[in-house]
C-alpha cells in the first residue's frame, strides 16, 4: 500500500549544528504534509506543515522543503538544541476534508549531544 | 497538548480481558480520532468520530475493537478479549467543529496498553 516513509531511522548531531530529516512519500494524491515531534512518553506535537502549492515554508528555527517531482520532503532544524532530541514523523493527508486520517511514516530519532 | 486528556496512561491486561481507553477532547472540540502506535513505528489511523457518530472506521480491526463518542462524556476505545498483539500506545486527537486542516487536531499523551 502507499505510505509515507523516512530515509533514516536515526540521526545524531552536535548541539548548534543544523539537522536535516528526510521523508519520501509515495501517494501522489496527497498534497498536504505535516511534521510532528514526539518526545518519549508523549503524544505527537505539531511542528510545521506545507501544502503542495508551496515548495518551502519556514517557521521558528524550522524549515520544511517539498519536492513534488521526486515526492520528497525534508525538515531542517537550525542550531539544533538538546531539547530537539525526539522522534520526528512526517505525515500526509488530503486537505480540506474534515476528519481525513493522517498517514504517518515510521519516524527518525534525532539525538543531540552537547 | 495537555488539553486532550487520555486515561489511563498505562493499562495492563491479561489475555482475554477487556481494555477500555478513554479520551476527553479539548473544550469545544467535537471531533475525535484514535491512532495506534506499535513500538518503533509511526501512528496508524483507526477511527474518526463525531458526537454520537462514527465517521470513518476504515483503520479499525473488524473484530474485538469498537469505539464510541457519546453525547456526554469521553470517547471510549474498547478492545475485547485482548491478545498480546494489541500491546501498543493508543493516541487520541481532537479537533474543533468543521476543521479546515489537520493542524487543528491536537494529540493526547496516549494510553500504553500492555497485554500479559
Amino acid at each position: 500500500g502507499e505510505s509515507v516513509g523516512l530515509h533514516l531511522p536515526t540521526l545524531s548531531v552536535q548541539e548548534g549544528d543544523n539537522s536535516i530529516i528526510n521523508c519520501a512519500y509515495s501517494n501522489s494524491a496527497s498534497d498536504y504534509f505535516i511534521w510532528y515531534k514526539q518526545e518519549s512518553g508523549k503524544g505527537p506535537q505539531f511542528i510545521i506543515d506545507i501544502r503542495s502549492n508551496m515548495d518551502k515554508r519556514q517557521g521558528q528555527r524550522v524549515t520544511v522543503l517539498l519536492n513534488k517531482t521526486v515526492k520528497h520532503l525534508s525538515l531542517q532544524i537550525a542550531a539544533t538544541q538538546p531539547g530537539d532530541s525526539a522522534v520526528y514523523f512526517c505525515a500526509e493527508s488530503q486537505p480540506y476534508q474534515a476528519g481525513t486520517a493522517l498517514i504517518f511514516g515510521k519516524g527518525t530519532t534525532l539525538s543531540v549531544s552537547s | 497538548n495537555a488539553g486532550v486528556m487520555q486515561n489511563p496512561r498505562h493499562l495492563v491486561r491479561r489475555r482475554g480481558q477487556e481494555a477500555r481507553l478513554r479520551c476527553s477532547p479539548m473544550k469545544g472540540h467535537s471531533h475525535v480520532y484514535w491512532y495506534r502506535q506499535l513500538p518503533e513505528e509511526g501512528l496508524k489511523f483507526m477511527v474518526y468520530l463525531q458526537k454520537e457518530n462514527i465517521i470513518d472506521e476504515s483503520g479499525m480491526p473488524k473484530e474485538r475493537f469498537s469505539a464510541e463518542f457519546p453525547k456526554e462524556g469521553p470517547s471510549i476505545l474498547r478492545i475485547q478479549q485482548v491478545v498480546r498483539g494489541d500491546s501498543a500506545a493508543y493516541f487520541c486527537a481532537s479537533s474543533p467543529p468543521r476543521p479546515v486542516m489537520n493542524t487543528e487536531a491536537f494529540f493526547g499523551q496516549g494510553t500504553r496498553l500492555t497485554v500479559v
